[in-house]
């Protein structure tokens, strides 16, 4: 069965440092993934999604993730957190065009002032 | 984007009874989907509703205990039945626009005394 794992499960951050959030899938076939945000008592949004084309994709507020292959993984990224970035951060997948996805547990990111 | 609107938004109901949860969206879809986000963890799908058909569910999710109903292709309920404590979740709905990129109602936040 696929199975998406965030190797963290909580980030803390001073303002101005640098994140990366680690995703890896299991899924052998072609792969739509996606990043999720849900900030406190907000319901999700999507941060930046890859189909297809260029591995880098850049998302929304300065977020970006990186599609390995060879590695099963799309991190996330983002040069310099802000305060505003505290929220939880999940990764998903999808294999086949329009169906469900598969969340990985979600990684809490604390960004303190 | 897509708008997606869930009632109710919340719910304190009691040991045994049952609770129907709404999902309307704004276009039509033949797809939609039903998640449970339980305490401090990812989304878990519950099921897939197509339009015309019986719902598909997960392992571990039953229609006796999560019937789905998808009268249309911009509307869907999922009932919860004789809830227990561990029913305790936010339940949310989804749609797929665009081929692949999913969008999520804003969740209904279920607790079970």
């Amino acid at each position: 069965a696929q199975s998406v794992s965030q190797h963290n499960h909580h980030v803390i951050l001073s303002e101005a440092a640098s994140l990366e959030l680690g995703c890896n899938y299991s899924y052998g076939g072609t792969v739509n993934l996606f990043w999720y945000v849900q900030y406190p008592g907000q319901h999700l949004q999507l941060l930046l999604k890859y189909f297809s084309g260029d591995p880098l994709v850049k998302g929304i507020k300065g977020f970006e993730a990186e599609f390995i292959k060879s590695k099963f993984s799309f991190n996330l990224r983002k040069p310099s957190v802000q305060w505003s970035d505290t929220a939880e951060y999940f990764c998903a997948v999808q294999n086949q065009a329009g169906t469900a996805l598969i969340f990985g547990k979600g990684t809490t990111l604390s960004v303190s002032s | 984007s897509a708008v997606i609107s869930q009632k109710p938004s919340r719910d304190i109901c009691q040991r045994g009874t049952s609770l129907t949860i709404q999902c309307q969206v704004d276009s039509q879809v033949t797809m939609m989907f039903w998640y449970r986000q339980q305490p401090g963890q990812s989304l878990t799908l519950i099921a897939t509703a197509n339009q015309g058909s019986e719902a598909t569910y997960e392992s571990g999710f039953v229609i006796d205990k999560f019937p789905i109903s998808r009268p249309n292709l911009t509307f869907s309920t999922l009932t919860v039945s004789n809830m227990s404590p561990e029913d305790s979740s936010i339940y949310l709905c989804s749609q797929t626009r665009g081929g692949n990129e999913q969008f999520f109602g804003p969740g209904t936040r279920l607790t079970v005394l």
